[in-house]
């Protein structure tokens, strides 16, 4: 059955870095487009970034755009979100999703790690 | 502020229906497709609706989606107590280059 597992939450100090984790299987992980979606605590969900399933198109939210990276070791059916210049708005739980496709949509989810920016 | 506008809540009695609306700009619902996402408390997002209007196996044709123009429609019939959620529709920005959701709305079953 298809499997997202996301780690490398925690407690960060503004300004650090961290990188999320999302371990894949189930399914063929380098055919599939991922996204990372974010939900700071009682807010709605906000789109972060998307990874094209060969790693030659990525794509951000402007409120993340030059400190975040999304990458992928297909090898290790792994995708990562690199997290710089961290920000207080930027506690939220962290989601990867995989894309559908055949279709606009994210079929599966990760149970999500939750990130606190916090002096 | 989200890009696409959604009610903030709507509520109905069990056994009727309710619709969800999704207001965009011809920059995203007006060209893309939309989604729709079930969030029950505590849970991940689970997928509703895909490319305006299907729904992926194991989805009851309670839940039904629709598009015209600029804004995106989910309605729900036959409302049950478990319905009660947040609702959100996703779609994708050409202008942003980025996806977008909804603001979410929480479903109220009286």
């Amino acid at each position: 059955q298809v499997q997202l597992v996301e780690s490398g939450g925690g407690v960060v100090q503004p300004g650090r870095s961290l990188r999320l984790s999302c371990a894949a299987s189930g399914f063929t992980f380098s055919s599939y487009v991922m996204h990372w979606v974010r939900q700071a605590p009682g807010k709605g969900l906000e789109w972060v970034a998307v990874i094209w399933s060969d790693g030659s198109k990525k794509y951000y939210a402007d409120s993340v755009k030059g400190r975040f990276t999304i990458s992928r070791d297909n090898s290790k059916n792994t995708l990562f979100l690199q997290m710089s210049s961290l920000k207080a708005e930027d506690t939220a739980v962290y989601y990867c999703a995989r894309d559908m496709s055949s279709g606009w949509g994210s079929d599966y989810w990760g149970q999500g790690t939750l990130v606190t920016v916090s002096s | 502020q989200s890009v696409l506008t959604q009610p903030p809540s709507v509520s109905a009695a069990p056994g009727q229906k309710v619709t969800i609306s999704c207001s965009g700009s011809s920059s995203n619902i007006g060209n893309n497709y939309v989604s729709w996402y079930q969030q029950l408390p505590g849970t991940a997002p689970k997928l509703l609706i895909y490319d305006n209007n299907k729904r992926p196996s194991g989805i009851p044709d309670r839940f039904s989606g629709s598009k015209s123009g600029t804004s995106a429609t989910l309605g729900i019939t036959g409302l049950q107590t478990g319905d009660e959620a947040d609702y959100y529709c996703e779609t994708w920005d050409s202008s942003l280059s980025a996806g977008v959701f909804g603001g979410g709305t929480k479903l109220t079953v009286l």
